[in-house]
């Protein structure tokens, strides 16, 4: 019950592309979906986060969608730039924990 | 340095060492997390701590010992280091309040190798 699985493990687009990648949770519980980006070489960084009263929230470029009913979330990219080539973990937390527990991470490559 | 930095940057060892890994941050974070990134597992937690003298295992905690004495450290031993701990180790902290609710912040991590 306290996994999140996360999908595609990899992922390649052209620049301009719109990736997508989805995670699904199983503990109800959870009330904190956020996203975080890793560069080569650095730790990882939150990216953008939601919480579950809404369905969506965009912030530039990256846009959360999440669907309560089916225990899901995603992240779309618009317009991907090849700045954008990094690995993305989603992650999930509820209040009365204090830990994250995270995805197994999703390598984006985009391409000129 | 302002932040949250680790030492050693990387670090090769033998089987059957002690190993240490530090991390040290400069916000006074209460929570302070280890994680390990390994292909296909993503970041696993392997201990935290709510608060200096307070520490709580994670998924993968056998064979890693830690201690926080001062809010600041959070120091994390391989007892006896095997072949299956090579991986790269990831510090992360984050504060109380409420308007960045469970942010972590990452450290730029130990890659460790055990020969």
């Amino acid at each position: 019950q306290q996994q999140v699985k996360q999908s595609p493990q990899s992922l390649i687009v052209q620049k301009g592309g719109i990736p997508i990648i989805n995670c699904a949770y199983e503990n109800t519980a959870f009330d904190y979906f956020p996203w975080y980006q890793q560069f080569p070489g650095k730790g990882p960084a939150l990216l953008i986060a939601i919480r579950p009263d809404v369905s969506e929230k965009k912030e530039g470029r990256f846009t959360i969608s999440f669907n309560k009913s089916a225990k899901q979330f995603s992240l779309h990219i618009m317009d991907s730039q090849p700045g954008d080539s990094a690995t993305y973990f989603c992650a999930a937390s509820s209040l009365n924990t204090d830990k994250l527990i995270f995805g197994t991470g999703t390598r984006l490559q985009v391409f000129p | 340095d302002a932040g949250i930095t680790q030492s050693p940057r990387y670090k090769i060892t033998e089987t059957g060492r002690q190993v240490t890994l530090m991390c040290h941050q400069t916000w006074s974070h209460s929570y302070m997390f280890w994680y390990r990134q390994d292909l296909g597992h993503g970041l696993r937690l392997i201990y935290y701590s709510a608060a200096a003298d307070i520490t709580d295992k994670g998924e993968v905690s056998d064979g890693y010992v830690v201690s926080r004495s001062k809010t600041e450290n959070f120091p994390l031993t391989l007892e006896s280091a095997t072949r299956s701990q090579t991986s790269v180790y990831f510090c992360a902290s984050r504060g109380v309040d409420s308007s960045s609710y469970n942010e972590q912040f990452f450290g730029p991590g130990t890659r460790l190798t055990v020969l």
